[in-house]
């Protein structure tokens, strides 16, 4: 079946940056776009942005543009979503999402998240 | 681009229905079918229980439907269950920059 395991629990200083990976099996990797998706504690979800695994090709949320990249490693079935100039308030689980076919707007299966904690 | 708008919580007996509402604008909810609803028990990831509106996903209870009115969706559960106890969000499609727009979340407590 579909399942994505992401990359472990992460603590970075103020300013640094983060490499969350998501490593993708039961299906064609480059077939179906992967989508990242934030939750601070005890806050809502909040879309990131997608790569699309086959070309590269990816497409911000306007607020991540300039910091945020994603990448993937189509040899090994793993999609990276790096953060840069990291703060205190970008402390929070950072999930991995698949688009089935032809879907907009909804993903499924999800990773099981990785907690990415800021703190001086 | 703000969150779409849910109740903070909604509570119901088991055996009881219960409707979630979510509401945006014609940006969102109102101009496109894309709305999908995910429910998320405590530490876990979310799981998506409808999309497109109103479809089901393989393996999905048939307690849950959903529909939309003008700007405002909505998630009924019917037959509550103690096992429906969880965090629910709605999320949809959106002409913005930003894509998918997520809601802010209700807690559904079976009492």
């Amino acid at each position: 079946q579909v399942q994505l395991v992401q990359s472990g629990a992460e603590v970075k200083k103020p300013g640094a940056s983060v490499k969350v990976s998501c490593k993708a099996s039961g299906y064609t990797f480059t077939g179906y776009y992967m989508h990242w998706v934030r939750q601070a504690p005890g806050q809502g979800l909040e879309w990131m942005g997608w790569i699309n695994p086959n070309s590269g090709g990816t497409k911000y949320a306007q607020k991540f543009q300039g910091w945020v990249t994603m990448t993937r490693d189509t040899s090994i079935s793993t999609a990276y979503m790096e953060l840069s100039r990291l703060r205190s308030e970008d402390t929070a689980v950072y999930y991995c999402a698949v688009a089935p076919p032809a879907a907009i707007g909804w993903f499924d299966p999800w990773g099981q998240g990785a907690l990415v904690t800021v703190s001086s | 681009q703000s969150a779409l708008t849910q109740p903070a919580s909604v509570s119901g007996s088991p055996g009881q229905s219960i409707t979630i509402s979510c509401t945006g604008t014609s940006s969102d909810v109102g101009g496109y079918n894309y709305v999908s609803w995910y429910q998320q028990h405590p530490g876990k990831a979310p799981k998506v229980m409808i999309h497109d509106v109103s479809n089901r996903p393989s393996g999905v209870s048939n307690r849950f439907s959903g529909s939309k009115s003008g700007n405002t969706a909505s998630l009924t559960i019917s037959g509550l269950q103690a096992e429906d106890e969880a965090d629910y969000y709605c999320s949809s499609y959106t002409s913005s920059s930003t894509l998918y727009v997520f809601g802010t979340g209700t807690k559904v407590t079976v009492l």
